[in-house]
Protein backbone atom coordinates (compact mmCIF):
# COMPACT_ATOMS: atom_id res chain seq x y z
CA UNK A 1 0.00 0.00 0.00
CA UNK A 2 0.90 3.97 -0.24
CA UNK A 3 3.41 4.98 3.06
CA UNK A 4 2.20 8.35 4.12
CA UNK A 5 5.48 10.25 5.56
CA UNK A 6 4.56 12.81 8.43
CA UNK A 7 4.20 16.43 7.60
CA UNK A 8 6.72 17.62 9.68
CA UNK A 9 6.46 20.78 11.70
CA UNK A 10 8.56 23.88 9.82
CA UNK A 11 9.98 26.94 11.41
CA UNK A 12 11.08 29.89 8.97
CA UNK A 13 13.36 32.59 10.40
CA UNK A 14 15.17 35.56 9.05
CA UNK A 15 19.42 34.84 9.49
CA UNK A 16 20.11 36.49 13.08
CA UNK A 17 17.07 35.27 14.51
CA UNK A 18 16.65 33.47 17.68
CA UNK A 19 14.81 30.04 17.25
CA UNK A 20 13.11 27.88 19.00
CA UNK A 21 12.15 23.86 18.15
CA UNK A 22 9.95 22.42 20.60
CA UNK A 23 9.62 18.46 21.23
CA UNK A 24 6.89 17.00 23.65
CA UNK A 25 8.38 13.30 24.84
CA UNK A 26 5.79 10.60 26.21
CA UNK A 27 7.62 8.44 28.63
CA UNK A 28 7.94 9.52 32.11
CA UNK A 29 10.93 7.40 32.81
CA UNK A 30 13.05 9.02 30.18
CA UNK A 31 16.05 10.65 32.07
CA UNK A 32 18.62 11.26 28.89
CA UNK A 33 17.62 13.82 26.07
CA UNK A 34 19.34 14.61 22.86
CA UNK A 35 18.49 16.73 20.33
CA UNK A 36 20.61 16.03 16.55
CA UNK A 37 20.54 18.22 13.40
CA UNK A 38 20.14 16.22 10.09
CA UNK A 39 21.20 17.71 6.80
CA UNK A 40 19.84 16.22 3.42
CA UNK A 41 21.68 12.99 2.88
CA UNK A 42 23.33 13.28 6.12
CA UNK A 43 22.88 11.13 9.23
CA UNK A 44 21.64 12.59 12.87
CA UNK A 45 24.52 15.00 14.11
CA UNK A 46 24.88 15.86 18.06
CA UNK A 47 24.12 19.17 18.89
CA UNK A 48 23.24 18.71 22.42
CA UNK A 49 22.19 16.57 25.11
CA UNK A 50 20.56 16.98 28.86
CA UNK A 51 19.99 14.82 31.85
CA UNK A 52 16.80 14.77 33.68
CA UNK A 53 18.61 16.24 36.79
CA UNK A 54 18.63 19.54 35.01
CA UNK A 55 16.52 21.64 33.44
CA UNK A 56 18.70 23.54 31.56
CA UNK A 57 22.22 23.44 29.44
CA UNK A 58 24.06 25.96 27.38
CA UNK A 59 26.26 25.09 24.46
CA UNK A 60 27.63 27.05 21.23
CA UNK A 61 24.74 29.52 20.30
CA UNK A 62 22.32 26.44 21.54
CA UNK A 63 20.14 25.95 24.85
CA UNK A 64 18.49 22.91 25.11
CA UNK A 65 15.62 23.64 28.26
CA UNK A 66 13.98 20.32 30.07
CA UNK A 67 10.55 21.04 31.69
CA UNK A 68 9.88 17.30 33.55
CA UNK A 69 6.50 18.53 34.91
CA UNK A 70 4.81 18.66 31.16
CA UNK A 71 7.21 16.15 29.32
CA UNK A 72 8.85 19.25 26.99
CA UNK A 73 11.76 20.16 25.82
CA UNK A 74 13.10 22.88 23.61
CA UNK A 75 15.87 23.87 21.89
CA UNK A 76 16.91 27.67 21.46
CA UNK A 77 19.20 28.46 18.81
CA UNK A 78 21.06 31.55 19.10
CA UNK A 79 21.96 34.09 15.99
CA UNK A 80 20.30 31.35 13.34
CA UNK A 81 22.27 30.84 10.71
CA UNK A 82 21.68 29.59 6.89
CA UNK A 83 23.88 26.75 7.83
CA UNK A 84 21.47 25.92 10.63
CA UNK A 85 18.86 24.77 7.73
CA UNK A 86 18.37 21.32 8.79
CA UNK A 87 15.86 18.70 10.23
CA UNK A 88 16.00 18.88 14.13
CA UNK A 89 14.98 15.91 16.11
CA UNK A 90 14.56 15.55 20.14
CA UNK A 91 15.38 12.16 20.80
CA UNK A 92 14.70 10.43 24.19
CA UNK A 93 16.68 7.32 26.18
CA UNK A 94 14.32 5.65 29.17
CA UNK A 95 17.55 4.25 30.81
CA UNK A 96 17.73 1.37 32.93
CA UNK A 97 18.54 -1.35 31.34
CA UNK A 98 17.13 0.28 27.30
CA UNK A 99 21.29 -0.02 26.56
CA UNK A 100 21.07 3.51 25.04
CA UNK A 101 18.08 3.02 22.83
CA UNK A 102 16.89 6.39 21.56
CA UNK A 103 13.43 7.05 20.53
CA UNK A 104 13.16 10.17 18.26
CA UNK A 105 10.15 12.73 17.74
CA UNK A 106 8.84 13.30 14.41
CA UNK A 107 11.00 16.25 13.37
CA UNK A 108 11.19 20.03 12.80
CA UNK A 109 12.24 21.72 9.39
CA UNK A 110 13.94 24.61 10.49
CA UNK A 111 14.53 27.13 7.55
CA UNK A 112 16.93 29.99 7.48
CA UNK A 113 16.34 33.66 4.73
CA UNK A 114 19.48 35.54 4.24
CA UNK B 1 37.34 14.34 14.73
CA UNK B 2 36.54 10.61 14.63
CA UNK B 3 33.43 9.52 12.82
CA UNK B 4 31.28 6.62 12.27
CA UNK B 5 31.68 6.04 8.61
CA UNK B 6 29.33 3.42 6.38
CA UNK B 7 28.92 1.28 3.37
CA UNK B 8 27.95 1.19 0.34
CA UNK B 9 26.10 4.39 0.22
CA UNK B 10 23.35 3.34 -1.72
CA UNK B 11 22.56 -0.03 -1.81
CA UNK B 12 19.73 -1.27 -4.37
CA UNK B 13 18.63 -5.04 -4.29
CA UNK B 14 16.43 -7.12 -6.02
CA UNK B 15 13.52 -8.30 -3.68
CA UNK B 16 14.07 -11.54 -2.01
CA UNK B 17 17.69 -11.34 -1.93
CA UNK B 18 19.77 -10.92 1.26
CA UNK B 19 21.46 -7.51 1.75
CA UNK B 20 24.75 -6.60 4.13
CA UNK B 21 25.51 -3.06 5.34
CA UNK B 22 28.58 -1.83 7.31
CA UNK B 23 29.58 -0.29 9.12
CA UNK B 24 32.77 1.58 11.23
CA UNK B 25 31.98 2.84 14.66
CA UNK B 26 34.07 5.12 16.40
CA UNK B 27 37.50 2.96 17.56
CA UNK B 28 37.86 3.52 21.33
CA UNK B 29 33.17 2.83 21.54
CA UNK B 30 31.72 -0.02 22.76
CA UNK B 31 28.26 0.15 22.19
CA UNK B 32 26.31 -0.06 18.23
CA UNK B 33 23.34 0.64 17.17
CA UNK B 34 21.46 -0.01 14.00
CA UNK B 35 18.65 2.44 13.39
CA UNK B 36 16.43 3.32 10.00
CA UNK B 37 14.40 5.94 8.05
CA UNK B 38 11.89 5.46 5.93
CA UNK B 39 11.73 8.19 3.67
CA UNK B 40 10.08 11.25 4.96
CA UNK B 41 9.17 9.51 8.79
CA UNK B 42 11.26 9.53 12.24
CA UNK B 43 14.54 7.80 12.97
CA UNK B 44 13.04 4.26 14.18
CA UNK B 45 15.77 1.99 16.50
CA UNK B 46 16.42 -1.65 15.32
CA UNK B 47 19.04 -3.16 17.73
CA UNK B 48 21.52 -2.34 19.92
CA UNK B 49 24.73 -4.41 20.52
CA UNK B 50 27.31 -4.82 23.21
CA UNK B 51 29.81 -7.25 24.64
CA UNK B 52 29.37 -9.36 21.97
CA UNK B 53 25.74 -9.72 21.66
CA UNK B 54 22.64 -7.89 21.29
CA UNK B 55 21.10 -6.15 24.45
CA UNK B 56 17.82 -5.20 22.80
CA UNK B 57 16.26 -4.74 19.34
CA UNK B 58 12.50 -3.55 18.64
CA UNK B 59 9.33 -5.30 16.35
CA UNK B 60 10.78 -4.59 13.47
CA UNK B 61 14.01 -6.47 14.64
CA UNK B 62 12.81 -9.64 13.12
CA UNK B 63 14.27 -13.13 12.16
CA UNK B 64 14.86 -11.67 8.70
CA UNK B 65 17.15 -9.36 10.19
CA UNK B 66 20.84 -10.41 12.06
CA UNK B 67 23.61 -8.35 13.29
CA UNK B 68 27.20 -9.34 13.50
CA UNK B 69 30.79 -7.69 14.90
CA UNK B 70 33.26 -10.15 12.66
CA UNK B 71 36.23 -8.46 13.52
CA UNK B 72 37.42 -5.56 15.99
CA UNK B 73 36.50 -2.70 13.81
CA UNK B 74 33.55 -3.63 11.82
CA UNK B 75 29.50 -3.86 12.47
CA UNK B 76 27.27 -5.65 10.19
CA UNK B 77 23.68 -5.57 9.66
CA UNK B 78 21.98 -8.48 7.45
CA UNK B 79 18.86 -8.41 6.04
CA UNK B 80 18.09 -11.96 5.19
CA UNK B 81 15.70 -12.00 2.36
CA UNK B 82 14.44 -8.31 1.30
CA UNK B 83 11.18 -7.15 1.25
CA UNK B 84 9.60 -3.71 -0.39
CA UNK B 85 8.76 -2.46 2.66
CA UNK B 86 12.51 -2.87 3.89
CA UNK B 87 13.80 0.17 1.62
CA UNK B 88 15.04 3.00 4.01
CA UNK B 89 18.01 4.50 4.70
CA UNK B 90 19.78 2.92 7.66
CA UNK B 91 21.69 4.42 9.92
CA UNK B 92 24.65 2.89 12.07
CA UNK B 93 25.64 4.59 15.95
CA UNK B 94 27.82 3.98 18.03
CA UNK B 95 28.69 5.39 21.68
CA UNK B 96 31.55 5.30 24.45
CA UNK B 97 29.97 5.24 28.24
CA UNK B 98 27.37 7.67 28.93
CA UNK B 99 28.62 9.40 26.02
CA UNK B 100 25.80 10.65 23.61
CA UNK B 101 25.14 8.06 20.26
CA UNK B 102 27.39 9.17 17.07
CA UNK B 103 25.62 8.32 13.66
CA UNK B 104 27.02 7.43 10.33
CA UNK B 105 25.94 8.99 7.23
CA UNK B 106 23.74 6.17 6.34
CA UNK B 107 22.92 3.60 3.22
CA UNK B 108 20.33 4.29 1.33
CA UNK B 109 18.83 0.88 0.73
CA UNK B 110 16.63 0.21 -2.08
CA UNK B 111 14.32 -2.85 -2.65
CA UNK B 112 13.51 -3.49 -6.10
Amino acid sequence: GESVGLHLPTLSVQEGDNSIINCAYSNSASDYFIWYKQESGKGPQFIIDIRSNMDKRQGQRVTVLLNKTVKHLSLQIAATQPGDSAVYFCAENAGGTSYGKLTFGQGTILTVHP
Amino acid sequence: EPEVTQTPSHQVTQMGQEVILRCVPISNHLYFYWYRQILGQKVEFLVSFYNNEISEKSEIFDDQFSVERPDGSNFTLKIRSTKLEDSAMYFCASREGAQPQHFGDGTRLSIL
